[in-house]
């Protein structure tokens, strides 16, 4: 089994602040996806990074994929409230697509 | 952007008693569809991938009678959750494969279906 783990598991901030949320694996993946997830709601996708070293950046977003494909991380600029939730990284596996999940970072963000 | 439904949204059943919660694809066909487990505080667990036409594929520990996964149109999967007891009630997400677009396959997922078992 391909596992993904995030660090940290929880984290709160305030309005304001930075933040990076780790997803880690002892496997090479063709592709991570991050999603994030609000109370009683679906994942909703952000982002899928393909490439070893590949940045990408969703408006106060960047995600980054590891030079070895093991490994990425999602930092936020200037945390607003609405960034509160689960973050996801997961990635695809098999012909129908799967998707696995890593444990989630909740991050919540106050005022 | 592709819409995924689920119903019901919430539900309360009486241990022992069956469940039915419906995924439907609203503005595309879904040949295959997931369907995921959320405890508290918990990360998604894929249970099954249900496939239109034939039987659902179950992933290890996921009892198959116990969860009944039809899927038998294109936009339509059903998961019944039979004879429940307290230790399924959970988040309920299901998600359905997309046409492949330009950039790769993706999944859009339901907002979830909460199972209370009393």
């Amino acid at each position: 089994t391909q596992l993904l783990e995030q660090s940290p598991q929880f984290l709160s901030i305030q309005e304001g602040e930075n933040l990076t949320v780790y997803c880690n694996s002892s496997s090479v993946f063709s592709s991570l996806q991050w999603y994030r997830q609000e109370p009683g709601e679906g994942p909703v996708l952000l982002v899928t990074v393909v490439t070893g070293g590949e940045v990408k950046k969703l408006k106060r977003l960047t995600f980054q994929f590891g030079d070895a494909r093991k490994d990425s991380s999602l930092h936020i600029t200037a945390a607003q409230p609405g960034d509160t939730g689960l973050y996801l990284c997961a990635h695809r596996t098999g012909t129908a697509s799967k998707l696995t999940f890593g444990t989630g970072t909740r991050l919540q963000v106050t005022l | 952007g592709a819409v995924v439904s689920q119903h019901p949204s919430r539900v309360i059943c009486k241990s022992g008693t069956s469940v039915k919660i419906e995924c439907r694809s609203l503005d595309f066909q879904a040949t295959t569809m997931f369907w995921y487990r959320q405890f508290p505080k918990q990360s998604l667990m894929l249970m099954a991938t249900s496939n239109e036409g034939s039987k659902a594929t179950y992933e290890q520990g996921v009892e198959k009678d116990k969860f009944l996964i039809n899927h038998a149109s294109l936009t339509l999967s059903t998961l019944t959750v039979t004879s429940a007891h307290p230790e399924d009630s959970s988040f309920y997400i299901c998600s359905a494969r997309a046409p492949p677009l330009a950039g790769g396959v993706e999944q859009y997922f339901g907002p979830g279906t909460r199972l209370t078992v009393t």
